[in-house]
């Protein structure tokens, strides 16, 4: 079966760091484009990262020089290290699968909130 | 960046209507163009993928089509269980975007 699983997600502090995961079966992480995407509460679907096939990493800019992407070829799992949290990033984290030739594939997300 | 513009953003009907939702990029994309169905805290879930492609289990009630810079989601009679919301989604480049979302109510 192919699946996504994310894990990671709690509550922290403002200017804390946390770090998501995301495991894969099913297919091969490495060989396909990886994304975060989050979603505030209350609110629409905001990309934040894509990890590629060839290894390059993108991010969006409300998260650049502050999370980093990842991708653990070994465990067949992605990752993403959030440092400098602030009050809005807090969002339910999901990984994606976001080849543009292979159907998406989601998981079912994990919620951060970063409040005092 | 690849704006998606979707519409309407919410729309009001009942059991047995037919449903459209539109969706349009600010460039061409091909048809590298996905749709989604949320419900309330519940992970997004996958109607339509390249454009037209019905996902596997999706009701055939449910269709897509469009190229270029001009989608539509069409749900074809509607039922209780398709109140929710839906989004359109680009993968044709980065940085992925998506609409703002068309909320369906029960009229």
């Amino acid at each position: 079966e192919v699946r996504l699983v994310e894990s990671g997600g709690g509550l922290i502090q403002p200017g804390g760091s946390l770090r998501l995961s995301c495991a894969a079966s099913g297919f091969t992480v490495s060989t396909n484009y990886m994304s975060w995407v989050r979603q505030a509460p209350g609110k629409g679907l905001e990309w934040v990262s894509t990890f590629y096939s060839d290894g390059s990493t993108y991010y969006a800019d409300s998260v650049k020089g502050r999370f980093t992407i990842s991708r653990d070829n070994s465990k067949n799992t992605l990752s993403l290290q959030m440092n400098s949290l602030r009050a809005e990033d807090t969002a339910v984290y999901y990984c994606a699968r976001t080849t543009m030739t292979t159907v998406p594939i989601w998981g079912q997300g994990t919620l951060v909130t970063v409040s005092a | 960046d690849i704006q998606m513009t979707q519409s309407p953003s919410a729309l009001s009907a009942s059991v047995g209507d037919r449903v459209i939702i539109t969706c349009r990029a600010s460039q061409s994309i091909s048809n590298y163009l996905n749709w989604y169905q949320q419900k309330p805290g519940k992970a997004p879930k996958l109607l339509i993928y390249a454009a037209s492609s019905l996902q596997s289990g999706v009701p055939s009630r449910f269709s897509g089509s469009g190229s270029g810079t001009d989608f539509t989601l069409t749900i074809s009679i509607l039922q209780r269980e398709d109140f929710a919301t839906y989004y359109c989604q680009q993968s044709y480049s980065t940085p992925l975007t998506f609409g703002g979302g068309t909320k369906v109510e029960i009229k």
